[in-house]
């Protein structure tokens, strides 16, 4: 079946620009998280969705970063001002409400010139 | 902040041979503690997942062992094969996302 997906798979932007990345999880998951991970480094929590509300968001760095995800589904990871320091890969998970187990996507890679 | 940290960045094993990856970790509160393998350019794929109040569990060709007394985790993988190759990162779960450490990169040599 199909897994986590995310669009777009690169994204180059200027600093200062914003920026929208999408994530479309397995369907039926009810829990979707986001991860940074930059080169060398495991995965940073940013925020975890169960439903349409956000569980935690603790791992936000700053207010530039907020996330959405109005129907339960598709969740979107918007970022204000880029700045130079947000380039990393931005990843996608979604798990079953119950489960250990969490489904990656592929990533976005993202680069702010 | 708590951590999952890795004792070895690169491992480098011969093709057929068993490779043991450890990881410390330091949050005694974590529910469950998880390997997972990234390979490049791809997402991290779940292998195997340990509760905390047990000390080993197989899986396919995996075996994981967590010592709570000394707080460290080891991933098994028997017969190592080429397919193996990848970064290998522990992560440690409480009520919801994981916090992971930074990996350590095995390659297999033919």
């Amino acid at each position: 079946g199909a897994g986590v997906s995310q669009t777009p798979s690169n994204k180059v932007t200027e600093k200062g620009k914003y920026v929208e990345l999408r994530c479309d999880p397995i369907s039926g998951h009810t829990a979707l998280y986001w991860y940074r991970q930059s080169l060398g480094q495991g995965p940073e929590f940013l925020i975890y969705f169960q439903g349409t509300g956000a569980a935690d968001d603790s791992g936000l760095p700053n207010d530039r970063f907020f996330a959405v995800r109005p129907e339960g589904s598709v969740s979107t990871l918007k970022i204000q001002r880029t700045e130079r320091g947000d380039s990393a890969v931005y990843l996608c998970a979604s798990s079953r409400r119950t489960s250990n187990e969490q489904f990656f996507g592929p990533g976005t890679r993202l680069t702010v010139l | 902040g708590e951590s999952v940290g890795l004792h070895l960045p690169t491992l480098s094993v011969q093709e057929g041979d068993n490779s043991i990856i450890n990881c410390a970790y330091s949050n005694s509160a974590s529910d469950y503690f998880i390997w997972y393998k990234q390979e490049s350019g791809k997402g991290p794929q779940f292998i195997i997942d340990i509760r905390s109040n047990m000390d080993k569990r197989q899986g396919q060709r995996v075996t994981v062992l967590l010592n709570k007394t000394v707080k460290h985790l080891s991933l098994q993988i028997a017969a190592t094969q080429p397919g193996d190759s990848a970064v290998y990162f522990c992560a440690e779960k409480g009520a919801g996302a994981l916090t992971f450490g930074s990996g350590t990169r095995l390659q297999v040599q033919p």
